[in-house]
């Protein structure tokens, strides 16, 4: 237990579908991030969240629409996905303030578009 | 913009033996940290060593240590006595100390390590 749960751990879905990631952490941390990992390719950072308020969206399409309802819970919903966006999706969480510590992650979302 | 650049996609080694990772990075600031990850094939990310910019000693935890070359702006692990669960993908991270959107981990691509019995 890593303390950030993501469900599920594997999704399929078509491209005209609607599906909806999910991110849960109970460390009392206040900022939240979804990133995207990609084979060869650095991680790539989604959205940032401090205190439930969106902070940063790095040029993500529209079809990627994050929500954070409270500091604990994260989602991710995704709809009329294309199949390059076929990856690992990760959330981490983290305490503000406390940079030395870096981020805790969890086990991503390995999300596939046919 | 800081980049963070690891040159070898993949690295192997014999069980017990010591190996290196490298780790680069470009960066115009003088008060930041940097990190090393571990990814095995559960996934889940796991900090493995830290170390913070300003402080010249190398960061050691166990059997897992750090090479900081400030001025070189060089940042590898080496990991020693290697085990077989030593296997994954190591990211090298860097962030600034700065807050806001500057403060966000920047990684590298990734070395995928291999353990041989």
């Amino acid at each position: 237990e890593t303390g950030v749960t993501q469900t599920p751990r594997h999704l399929v879905m078509g491209m005209t579908n609607k599906k909806s990631l999910k991110c849960e952490q109970h460390l009392g941390h206040n900022a939240m991030y979804w990133y995207k990992q990609s084979a060869k390719k650095p991680l790539e950072l989604m959205f940032v969240y401090n205190f439930k308020e969106q902070t940063e969206n790095n040029s993500v399409p529209s079809r990627f629409s994050p929500e954070c309802p409270n500091s604990s819970h994260l989602f991710l919903h995704l709809h009329t996905l294309q199949p390059e966006d076929s990856a690992l999706y990760l959330c981490a969480s983290h305490r503000l303030g406390q940079d030395f510590y870096g981020y805790t992650f969890g086990s991503g979302t390995r999300l596939t578009v046919v | 913009a800081q980049t963070v650049t690891q040159s070898q996609p993949e690295m192997s080694v014999q069980e017990a033996e010591t190996v290196t990772l490298s780790c680069t990075y470009d960066t115009s600031e003088s008060d930041y940290y940097l990190f090393w990850y571990k990814q095995p094939p559960s996934r889940q990310m796991i900090l493995v060593i830290r170390q913070e910019a300003y402080k010249q000693q190398n960061a050691t935890e166990n059997r897992f240590s750090v090479n900081f070359q400030k001025a070189a702006k060089s940042f590898s692990l080496k990991i020693s006595d290697s085990q077989l669960g030593d296997a994954a993908m190591y990211f090298c991270a860097y962030r600034s100390a700065l807050g806001g959107s500057q403060g966000n981990l920047i990684f590298g691509k990734g070395t995928k390590l291999s353990v041989k019995p």
